[in-house]
């Protein structure tokens, strides 16, 4: 994998239900890994990072885990809400290239109430 | 108080223009980003500079010049705007290296070229 590549490019849940989506990376030039929120009509907003192979971070509902070694980073979102709906970008950092984030192209979640 | 503030929101401008769209940061941060939001709605790197420094200049053509007067602030030139120059320009900040930092973004400065 040459880029950074998230799937599903978009998704339709309904509130309340669970949903993940994944971000592969290049896992031979890997220094780290960037979660954002990125909301219609504003700037994205971090989430998490992340560095180190089976790395997990939370926050309140949303939680995040890494694997460097295959490459693939999920995010999980826990009982969805109609305020979840925003488009999620991850963002790898090379090894060979420690000023520069390479973001994928998000997914964009709605959650319908 | 906005962190980290672009102007203008909005810059509408005829093909051969020279504009420039301004970026301030008040988190103390040390690095500073140019990112360009492509028409597939990618972000992709543009400048990075880090105290003043060009670190990063990624392919960009020579009528984008930044220029940093000092590490709060990071301003693009463009010279002779194209309409592929049209698109979303994000500027965006970071304590240090982009890798192990979050980056905080400004609320992004539209341009269209006509």
């Amino acid at each position: 994998i040459l880029n950074v590549e998230q799937s599903p490019q978009s998704l339709h849940v309904q509130e309340g239900d669970s949903t993940n989506f994944t971000c592969s990376f290049p896992s031979s030039n890997f220094y780290a890994l960037h979660w954002y929120r990125w909301e219609t009509a504003k700037s994205p907003e971090a989430l998490f990072v992340m560095t180190l192979n089976g790395d997990e971070k939370k926050k309140g509902r949303i939680s995040a885990t890494l694997n460097t070694k295959e490459g693939y980073s999920y995010l999980y979102i826990k009982g969805s809400q109609p305020e979840d709906s925003a488009t999620y970008l991850c963002a790898s950092g090379p090894l060979d290239s420690s000023y520069k984030l390479i973001f994928g192209s998000g997914t964009r979640l709605l959650v319908r109430p | 108080d906005t962190a980290v503030s672009q102007t203008p929101k909005y810059l509408v401008t005829q093909m051969g223009n020279d504009k420039s769209i301004k970026c301030e940061q008040n988190l103390g941060h040390d690095t500073m980003y140019w990112y360009k939001q492509d028409s597939k709605k990618f972000l992709k790197i543009m400048f990075s500079y880090n105290n003043k420094e060009l670190i990063i200049n990624e392919t960009v053509p020579n009528r984008f010049s930044p220029k940093s007067p000092d590490k709060a602030h990071l301003n693009l030139h463009i010279n002779s705007l194209e309409l592929g120059d049209s698109a979303v320009y994000f500027c965006a900040s970071s304590p240090g290296t982009a890798g192990a930092n979050v980056l905080t973004f400004g609320a992004g400065s539209r341009l269209t070229v006509l």
